[in-house]
């Protein structure tokens, strides 16, 4: 079965410090990618998205991500940290063989401490 | 623009009760609809996606059902809840598309007693 794997369950930075999340996935066919945010109280919100071209895709607030195919891979990051980037973050894929189901990773708690 | 509801926010129900919670979509029309579920450390699973009315897959079997009857509708129900089905429910849509996002409603906690 298909599956996304987070390898950092809870991440404690210092403001300014960089970040890099890890995601890998499991599944050989053509997949679009997903980062997908939620800050504390709000919805889950689309950080950025990789479906074809540029493997280096840039989001929003200064969130970046490089889909890696030859490992499986993609990976968010972003250079300095801020208090405000406290939320817990969500790697997700979809198949382009089925309706665009998402599966998604068991999520990272990142915390940015002042 | 188009924007996602969801109700109630909170729900507790008594273990044997049924239960009903509905996501309406509104500014757009024959979208995908999805039903997740959010377990702590574990991140959403998909229970039911539809790509039209009438039309519901079910991706885990379980306690629960989902309906479509109206094309921004869904709706998530059981006859008969369990304690194990405690947890947050999350409705989301997309485009009917291959390549698109999701985009997600604010979610109902759920608490059975």
């Amino acid at each position: 079965a298909q599956s996304v794997s987070q390898h950092n369950h809870h991440v404690i930075l210092s403001e300014a410090a960089s970040l890099e999340l890890g995601c890998n996935y499991s599944y050989g066919g053509t997949v679009n990618l997903f980062w997908y945010v939620q800050y504390p109280g709000q919805h889950l919100q689309l950080l950025l998205k990789y479906f074809s071209g540029d493997p280096l895709v840039k989001g929003i607030k200064g969130f970046e991500a490089e889909f890696i195919k030859s490992k499986f891979s993609f990976n968010l990051r972003k250079p300095s940290v801020q208090w405000s980037d406290t939320a817990e973050y969500f790697c997700a894929v979809t198949l382009l063989a089925g309706y665009n189901k998402l599966i998604f990773g068991a999520g990272t708690r990142l915390a940015v401490h002042p | 623009s188009q924007t996602i509801h969801q109700w109630p926010a909170t729900l507790v129900q008594p273990v044997g009760s049924p239960l009903s919670l509905e996501c309406t979509v509104e500014g757009t029309s024959n979208p995908n609809l999805y039903w997740y579920r959010q377990a702590a450390g574990r991140g959403l699973q998909l229970l039911f996606y539809s790509v039209g009315i009438g039309q519901i897959s079910s991706e885990v079997p379980q306690n629960l059902s989902a309906s479509r009857p109206q094309d921004r509708q869904f709706i998530l129900s059981s006859k008969k809840l369990l304690l194990s089905d405690s947890g947050f429910y999350l409705c989301a849509w997309s485009p009917n598309l291959d390549r698109a996002e999701q985009y997600f409603g604010p979610g109902t906690r759920l608490t059975v007693t």
